[in-house]
């Protein structure tokens, strides 16, 4: 079965410091691995996506994310915090050959202080 | 681009009473979804449409009902609702189902409405 540990239900961050959440995942197959961010009493985003080409995924506003299989790892990275990147960030993973079906981490909520 | 928009934005219902809450795309997209948020519990699916006519179950489908009325709307119906269902519902789409292989996964994105906070009394 598919399933998406967030080791981190908070973490806080100086701004101008390096961001780092972290996530691992379980997939009986190849999977695809998503970053999604939620502001403060909005939808979703789609930050990233590792969809097996590369194992290395940027995505928006200067995140990144490293799929690494030996240690079922996909966690998310930013060089330089930034105060409006304060929100939750949702690690998931898609069931595969079925439709799409997400499944969510817990979330792990951001802090920036100045 | 209004994307996928969702009606109400909140809504507060005595015990027993029933709703539904809207869904609409603008994507043309063919799989729609229904979530709900809870604290500490990220988001789990209710009911999902993979296209227009067909609805399947999700993780937690009990004391919902969903109508896929066309390609674009995707409603979900609580017909006596109960203040376990205190929640934020999301609703989302993407643009195919999964097929496997990379065509499949680069269409497997799914796009969200801003939710509906919908608190039982």
């Amino acid at each position: 079965a598919q399933s998406v540990t967030q080791l981190d239900s908070h973490v806080s961050v100086s701004e101008g410091t390096p961001v780092l959440l972290r996530c691992n995942y379980s997939s009986s197959y190849s999977p695809s691995l998503f970053w999604y961010v939620q502001h403060p009493n909005k939808g979703l985003q789609l930050l990233l996506k590792y969809t097996s080409v590369a194992t290395l995924v940027k995505g928006i506003n200067g995140f990144e994310a490293e799929f690494k299989k030996s240690e079922t790892s996909f966690h998310l990275t930013k060089p330089s915090a930034h105060m409006s990147d304060a929100a939750e960030y949702f690690c998931v993973v898609s069931v595969p050959y079925n439709t799409d079906k997400l499944i969510f981490g817990t979330g792990t909520r951001l802090q920036v202080f100045p | 681009n209004a994307g996928v928009t969702q009606t109400p934005k909140f809504q507060v219902l005595k015990t027993g009473q029933s709703m539904t809450l809207q869904c609409a795309q603008d994507m043309n997209h063919n799989s729609m979804y229904w979530y709900r948020q809870d604290p500490g519990m990220g988001l789990r699916l209710i009911y999902y449409s993979a296209s227009e006519g067909t609805t399947d179950k999700g993780e937690v489908p009990n004391g919902y009902n969903v109508s896929r009325l066309n390609k674009r709307e995707f409603s979900l119906r609580l017909e006596s609702a109960a203040p376990s269902q205190t929640s934020v519902y999301f609703c989302a789409s993407s643009e195919l189902p999964g097929s496997g292989g990379l065509a499949g996964k680069t269409k497997n994105i799914q796009y969200f409405g801003a939710g509906t906070r919908l608190s039982v009394l």
